[in-house]
């Protein structure tokens, strides 16, 4: 149980142009699903918390108006990349907390999304 | 001083030595711990939370000094597949109405060798 997928798993785009990362909580229900990015030989770094049917907490640095995050449903979180550049470049995981988490909260991680922006 | 610490290695070690990571954390309101291991390339995994008491899993031991801000994994008996990055990582507890957040260390990578 407690399965994370993200779709697209890899992405190449041209410099200007979106892209949208969904990510789902298969087999539970999510109150809270979390952004992520990687960049190479790095740590996580928390970019955003997504909270269904509220706005998104941005971590200090990071736009809200680049990194756009829909929480529409309790199964589905998306990224969008707007505009995005070559620094953008970068592994972009999410992770899911279980509705019934207890005092410690398990957070499941997705198998990330690879962008290449050219 | 970065939130959570770690020595980044590598740790170069023989199949079945023992090896041991440490981690130190700047918040001392810190509520809860982890050990995750990450592979080349894909999402971190859970590996075992960290008490206060001391947890054993299999061939991993993880100990948690809240006085010193320090956490450690121990690995006995090293095998080939242990090899990857750990990552020690802290979760803070969020206030009222707030989610509690990972706060992640760099990772310490481990190789095991035959």
């Amino acid at each position: 149980g407690a399965v994370v997928s993200q779709h697209p798993s890899r992405v190449i785009c041209k410099s200007g142009t979106s892209v949208k990362i969904e990510c789902r909580s298969l087999d539970f229900q999510a109150t809270t699903m979390f952004w992520y990015r990687q960049f190479p030989k790095k740590s996580l770094m928390l970019m955003a918390t997504s909270n269904e049917g509220s706005k998104a907490t941005y971590e200090q640095g990071v736009e809200k108006d680049k990194f756009l995050i829909n929480h529409a449903s309790l199964t589905l979180s998306t990224l969008t990349v707007t505009s995005a550049h070559p620094e953008d470049s970068s592994f972009y995981i999410c992770s899911a907390t279980p509705l019934t988490s207890g005092y410690q909260e398990t957070q499941y991680f997705g198998p990330g999304t690879r962008l290449l922006v050219l | 001083r970065k939130e959570v610490e770690q020595d980044p290695g590598p740790f170069n070690v023989p199949e079945g030595a023992t090896v041991a990571f440490n981690c130190t954390y700047s918040n001392s309101a810190s509520q809860s711990f982890f050990w995750y291991r990450q592979d080349c390339r894909k999402e971190p995994k859970l590996l075992m939370s960290v008490y206060s008491s001391g947890n054993e899993d299999g061939r991993f031991t993880a100990q948690l000094n809240r006085a010193s801000q320090y956490i450690s994994l121990l690995i006995r008996d090293s095998k080939l597949s242990d090899s990857a990055t750990y990552l020690c990582v802290v979760n803070q507890e969020g206030g009222t109405g707030t989610a509690s957040k990972l706060t992640f260390g760099t990772g310490t990578r481990l190789q095991v060798t035959l």
